[in-house]
């Protein structure tokens, strides 16, 4: 079974630039989150998808950053205009359903901002 | 709301060493308990769970008890090996909407 696919693996941008993130789940995933992981933090939550439908966004910074799922499979995550403090991994991770099974991770894309 | 803390890290063990990492819980309700693990550079690989009371966890040689009466879910290995050094992260899933909430994360360093 292919894991949860993301890229790019690394990016560098200047503050106040844009920059997109991309997420493929496992095949069937109907859940797909969107986590920001700042250096020596737990992940935080940033966005939660149900098929192309979105469950939790509610701490997502909605004036800087948005996310989308068409048609209830890829996904994606942007950033503009980009600030200091937002670097950090931002990791994506997908499940069967909602429920206790655990999420399956991507290995993340590391942002940095100077 | 809900919690988790964790023991802080870095934890330094020599080979072979007997490992535990605490990690106990604030819930409404009966969270699923997980232990997530990240090695330098990867993403998150869930390392084992449990879902109720008693239940124990194990996998690669870890293993992690939930105790309901404590409210903890602490992570034990009897052997600890090189390989281990990694981020260990303690969850609970929310029942009420499934999503994890994480602790902070512990560094586990092992020395040959």
């Amino acid at each position: 079974e292919a894991g949860v696919a993301q890229s790019p693996r690394y990016k560098i941008i200047e503050k106040r630039q844009s920059v997109a993130f991309w997420c493929n789940p496992i095949s069937g995933h109907a859940t797909l989150y969107w986590y920001q992981q700042i250096l020596g933090q737990g992940p935080k939550l940033l966005i939660q998808f149900q098929n192309n439908g979105v469950v939790d966004d509610s701490q997502l910074p909605k004036d800087r950053f948005s996310a989308e799922r068409l048609k209830g499979v890829d996904s994606t995550l942007k950033i503009q205009p980009a600030k200091l403090e937002d670097s950090a991994v931002y990791l994506c991770a997908s499940s069967f359903q909602q429920g206790d099974y655990g999420y399956t991770f991507g290995s993340g894309t590391r942002l940095t901002v100077v | 709301g809900n919690s988790v803390t964790q023991m802080e890290g870095p934890v330094t063990l020599s080979e072979e060493a007997f490992l535990t990492i605490n990690c106990t819980y604030t819930a409404t309700g009966y969270p699923s308990l997980f232990w997530y693990v990240q090695y330098p550079g990867e993403g998150l690989q869930l390392l084992l769970k449990a879902t109720k009371a008693d239940d124990k966890g194990s996998n690669k040689g870890f293993e992690a008890t939930y105790r309901k009466e404590t409210t903890s879910f602490h992570l034990e290995k009897g052997s600890v090996q090189v390989s281990d050094s990694a981020v260990y992260f303690c969850a609970l899933s929310d029942r009420s909407n499934y999503q994890l909430i994480w602790g902070a994360g512990t560094k586990l360093i092992i020395k040959p």
